[in-house]
């Protein structure tokens, strides 16, 4: 049973620049979450897909920007890249109407703008 | 506003030893789930255990358990027996009515033999 799984790894960017973040979910999953966690800090909320629409969004500027696939896959698109973007962007995958359910989190994908 | 409130910045345990780390949240919605994830140097966040608002016991997982004091607002992790690769980064985090999951800012746990 495949667990998610997010690419690149890792990677570096330049301020103005723009990247994307793609995730894979849980085998069985619907709905992907996206976190943000920068250095030191517990991760911070950034939206949520479910049936191919952002079903909730934290407090995170329009730069930010996802998507998911009908196969439940997600990307992130971060625009116009500022260095306070540097951070581990965690994608996390659960199953929609279960209210006991578990999010499970991929490895991270360690964003750095220079 | 709902918070998650880790007061413990650092802890230190020796092996095979228990030990606790505290966890409080501040919410009005009657219904919320409580989580824990320990997060290895790698990054990755590892779910431990989860407590649901209305669950009439504890929690429970192998050497872990959920110390849930509704009144108090405090759901503590304890981990039983610690090992050498219990080493890590521990969050508590809270799923509002909504399904998002709020963190607190962590405790790190070394292990020494």
């Amino acid at each position: 049973d495949a667990g998610v799984t997010q690419s690149p790894t890792h990677l570096i960017k330049t301020r103005g620049q723009q990247v994307t973040l793609r995730c894979s979910p849980k085998s069985g999953h619907d709905t992907v979450s996206w976190y943000q966690q920068a250095l030191g800090q517990g991760p911070q909320f950034i939206f949520q897909y479910y049936e191919e629409e952002e079903r909730q969004r934290g407090n995170f500027p329009d730069r930010f920007s996802g998507h998911q696939f009908p196969n439940y896959s997600s990307e992130l698109n971060v625009n116009a890249l500022l260095l306070g973007d540097s951070a581990l962007y965690l994608c996390a995958s659960s199953l929609a109407g279960r209210k006991q359910e578990t999010q499970y989190f991929g490895p991270g994908t360690r964003l750095l703008v220079l | 506003a709902q918070k998650i409130t880790q007061t413990q910045p650092g802890m230190f345990v020796q092996e095979k030893e228990a030990v606790t780390l505290d966890c409080t949240y501040d919410t009005s919605d009657p219904s919320y789930g409580l989580f824990w994830y320990k997060q290895p140097s790698s990054g990755e966040m590892i779910f431990l255990i989860y407590q649901g608002s209305y669950d009439q016991q504890n929690a429970t997982e192998g050497r872990y358990s959920l110390n849930f004091q509704k009144a108090r607002k405090s759901a503590n992790l304890v981990i039983s027996a610690s090992q050498l690769g219990d080493s890590a980064m521990y969050f508590c985090a809270m799923r509002d009515g909504a399904d998002k999951l709020i963190f607190g800012t962590g405790t790190r746990l070394q292990v020494f033999p």
